[in-house]
This record gives structure tokens, C-alpha cells and sequence, in this order.
């Protein structure tokens, strides 16, 4: 079946590091991948998404690669600030479907 | 515009109890999800809403759970014989369509039950 597996939080960065939150899928067919994020007391919202193979997604300095070789979508930003805090949840959803297949989390902490 | 909205932010029943939880979506928006996050994991699919209709109920647990949508806005989550597993926040989402696979779902804040 559809899976996602994210890198085991939680993730503690210093401001300005350099970060990567490793997401790999399993699924059937092309799916759409997702990262969402959990700031703290907020709901989830959607940070960016790729709908194919070779698409990046990018937001608010966030990018991410959907690499269908490596069945990767790792998340990256290049100087992360405590803003950032946050849970960032990895998914997938099936070509047409509407289920959204969700990873475990990750927690990010950054320190000023 | 008003966002995907949930009452109530928090519930505390007893085990055995009847609950009723309620999500209003983003007004025009025809589909409708519930999903249910135990603490540590990730949002788990429960049922999905296509206009009045419920067009996947895999993801309920078992038939002590129950969701409408009846005039295809404001839908209600019904959780029968509460039991201490079924603490969780309950996630609601709403999207414009009928579920492309690239549509973004807009989440709720949830609603944090808690079976004593």
C-alpha cells in the first residue's frame, strides 16, 4: 500500500543552519507529494507541493524535489531562523484520489 | 475569507459517552475530509465527503463512528460508546473540487477529545 516515512524528530538547529528533512514514499503510480507544517497552537497548513517527477516545490524558502528515482521528497531550506519551529508532516495522495497519506512528523526546534 | 472552522476546540467526555463533533468548511468548497491525529503520529484518513454523499468511509475505525453531511456544507462526526482509544485531535479539511490528487486541502484547528 501507500506509505510515507520522514526522518525521526526532533531535528534542533541553530538560526541561519542549513536544513534537511528526509522524506521517502512508497506508492503505486505518480502520486502528488506534499509537505505540510504544524506551527505551534495552528493548524496544519499546506507549505508546498509537486505534482510530478522533476517538479520542485518552494515556499517561503522551502524547496523540495520530487525525485520519482529515489522515491525521495526531501525537504531543504538554506538558513532556517526560530520561526521555523514548527512539525513538518510529508504526504502523498494517488493520481485522482482524494486520501491524503500522511508521514509521522518531524519536529523542528531552532535556537536563537 | 473565513477559514475551515471546528467546534468545539476541545472535548472532554467519559467513556460510554455519545459525541458530536462539527466542522464548517470553506464556503464553496464541495469536498470534505475528517482525518484523526493520535499524539506523535500524522493526520489518518477517516471519511471523505463528495457534496452530501459520503464517497469513502474506509478510514472509520468501526461502526461506533458515523459522519453526515446533509445539506452538503457543515458536516458532524459521531462518535457512539466512547472509549479511551478514540482520544485524538479531530482534524476536518475542506477543498474546492472533487479531489484531483493536486488539489490543496485546507485544514481545521481540531478538535482535541479526550475519553476519560
Amino acid at each position: 500500500g501507500n506509505s510515507v516515512t520522514q526522518m525521526e524528530g526532533p531535528v534542533t538547529l541553530s538560526e541561519e543552519a542549513f536544513l534537511t528533512i528526509n522524506c521517502t514514499y512508497t506508492a503505486t503510480g505518480y502520486p502528488s507529494l506534499f509537505w505540510y507544517v504544524q506551527y505551534p497552537g495552528e493548524g496544519l497548513q499546506l507549505l508546498l507541493k509537486a505534482t510530478k517527477a522533476d517538479d520542485k516545490g518552494s515556499n517561503k524558502g522551502f524547496e523540495a524535489t520530487y525525485r520519482k528515482e529515489t522515491t525521495s521528497f526531501h525537504l531543504e531550506k538554506g538558513s532556517v531562523q526560530v520561526s521555523d519551529s514548527a512539525v513538518y508532516f510529508c504526504a502523498l495522495r494517488r493520481t485522482g484520489g482524494f486520501k491524503t497519506i500522511f508521514g509521522a512528523g518531524t519536529r523542528l526546534f531552532v535556537k536563537a | 475569507g473565513a477559514g475551515v472552522s471546528q467546534t468545539p476546540s476541545n472535548k472532554v467526555t467519559e467513556k460510554g459517552k455519545y459525541v458530536e463533533l462539527r466542522c464548517d468548511p470553506i464556503s464553496g468548497h464541495t469536498a470534505l475530509y475528517w482525518y484523526r491525529q493520535s499524539l506523535g503520529q500524522g493526520p489518518e484518513f477517516l471519511i471523505y465527503f463528495q457534496g452530501t454523499g459520503a464517497a469513502d468511509d474506509s478510514g472509520l475505525p468501526n461502526d461506533r463512528f458515523f459522519a453526515v453531511r446533509p445539506e452538503g456544507s457543515v458536516s458532524t462526526l459521531k462518535i457512539q460508546r466512547t472509549e479511551r482509544g478514540d482520544s485524538a485531535v479531530y482534524l476536518c479539511a475542506s477543498s474546492p473540487s472533487s479531489g484531483s490528487g493536486t488539489d490543496t486541502q485546507y485544514f481545521g484547528p481540531g478538535t482535541r477529545l479526550t475519553v476519560l
